[in-house]
């Protein structure tokens, strides 16, 4: 399978609690996405980064929240002191971008299901 | 997002009928991304236009973007079982440039039934 993994598949955790999430994207993308999605809606945009750079991080990412990739490969997401409120599915997503500008076709992962008690 | 309004919300057709799921936008869109998604997975990509009166085709889905960039239109004709399931448009809205940041519109859950 060379698609987006994403891992583990589902996670409860007690309040307060730190959780990690891992995503490995797709072989030889450069761009790595994270987004969060709550019941009935669209995905939002968490972060994202090119190669190992961090290139943006979204308002909706407080300082509880930290992402990386180290090595430009695969990218962990850590959520430290959880609360309720972060319940919802982490979804992350790769591209391949060649140079600036331009769009390009983002594919994404089966996500990590998050349920804080 | 209300950035992205998709219309309707939700849809329930007949196996075999046609249908249309739209997506618009007030702003000029550098890219438009439609992806489906199963219940509690994640988003399966369908297609991805860019340029203004683009059309694209995969199996039974066709998908429009306007010449003005603004709303794109996804087609299935005669609908089975398996195109159940919700259907979102994400889209790239530049704020000066492609971003490769997708907003995403709430999604069309659609239901076929047999």
């Amino acid at each position: 399978d060379t698609g987006v993994s994403q891992n583990p598949r589902h996670k409860i955790t007690k309040r307060g609690q730190n959780v990690t999430f891992r995503c490995d994207p797709i072989s030889e993308h450069n761009r790595l996405y994270w987004y969060r999605q709550t019941l009935g809606q669209g995905p939002e945009f968490l972060t994202y980064f090119q190669n190992e750079a961090q290139l943006e991080k979204s308002r909706l990412l407080s300082d509880r929240f930290s992402a990386e990739r180290p090595k430009g490969s695969f990218s962990t997401l850590e959520i430290q002191r959880t609360e309720q409120g972060d319940s919802a599915m982490y979804l992350c997503a790769s591209s391949l971008v060649l140079g600036s500008g331009g769009t390009y076709e983002q594919y994404f992962g089966p996500g990590t299901r998050l349920t804080v008690t | 997002s209300q950035e992205l309004e998709q219309s309707p919300q939700s849809l329930i057709v007949q196996e075999g009928k046609n249908l249309t799921i739209n997506c618009t936008s007030s702003k000029t869109l550098y890219g438009l991304y439609w992806y489906k998604q199963k219940y509690g997975e994640g988003l399966i990509f369908l297609m991805m236009l860019q340029k203004g009166g683009e059309e694209k085709s995969h199996e039974k889905i066709t998908a429009k973007l306007d010449e003005k960039k603004q709303q794109s239109s996804l087609h299935i004709t005669a609908s089975q079982p398996s195109h159940a399931g919700i259907y979102l448009c994400g889209a790239d809205m530049g704020y000066g440039g492609a971003t490769n940041k997708l907003i995403f519109g709430t999604g069309t859950l659609l239901a076929v039934q047999p």
